[in-house]
């Protein structure tokens, strides 16, 4: 079943703050996290574990709370190239790196 | 890190014709790789699973004699779309699973005229 992103969309002007947040009605093993600009391939941002873990890669971090089947990405002090159109991936036990992917969110950095 | 090419990157062709898109991983052995299709707008969607010396594991609604899909080693697999029609213009993606994460070709824009 499709994990469920929220917003679809939000516009940002650079310098703010964005969350994106992804949930799942399944038991997942990870929470991958993906960032798609137009035209091109999503681009790999980090990928969390069941464990419940916190990670963070300059100004972008993510969280996986295990026991609400949920990620949040956390974009801070956004730049221009944050924008894109931004996905999760879930993964179940055994999926065998099979993903799930959520309906993607839209971010929209304006200077 | 790993890397996965997708070759082409764009792709022009007439209809009736077909087309094959490759997928290699480069610097790891993929027993299982991914193939996608994604529209304007919308997400990925899964369209088969490429195993590598077996059959490919088809989605619903997903037409295997038209999507033909060989995974004849570890590190290549080839999406052929069968007598295209301009419906079938889409951004196709591969994907191969690598230890902790899956990691994406560059995509390949199909449009058939």
């Amino acid at each position: 079943q499709q994990p469920v992103q929220s917003p679809q969309a939000v516009i940002l002007r650079e310098g703010e703050d964005a969350v994106i947040n992804c949930s799942s009605s399944k038991a997942l093993y990870s929470v991958h996290w993906y960032r798609q600009k137009h035209g091109e391939a999503p681009v790999f941002l980090m990928i969390l574990l069941k464990g419940g873990e916190q990670k963070g890669h300059e100004k972008i971090s993510a969280s996986f709370n295990e026991k609400k089947q949920q990620s949040s990405l956390y974009l801070t002090a956004s730049q221009l190239s944050y924008s894109g159109t931004y996905f999760c991936g879930t993964e179940c036990e055994d999926s065998n790196y099979q993903l799930i992917w959520g309906a993607g969110t839209k971010l929209i950095i304006k200077p | 890190g790993a890397v996965v090419s997708q070759h082409p990157s764009r792709v022009i062709c007439k209809s009736g014709t077909s087309v094959k898109i490759e997928c290699r991983s480069l610097d790891f052995q993929a027993t299982t790789m991914f193939w996608y299709r994604q529209f304007p707008k919308q997400s990925l969607m899964l369209m088969a699973t490429s195993n590598e010396g077996s059959k490919a594991t088809y989605e619903q609604g997903v037409e295997k004699d038209k999507f033909l899909i060989n995974h004849a080693s570890l590190t290549l697999s080839t999406l052929t779309v069968t007598s295209a029609h301009p419906e079938d213009s889409s951004f196709y993606i591969c994907s191969a699973g690598f230890g902790l994460g899956a990691f994406f070709g560059q995509g390949t824009r199909l449009t058939v005229v």
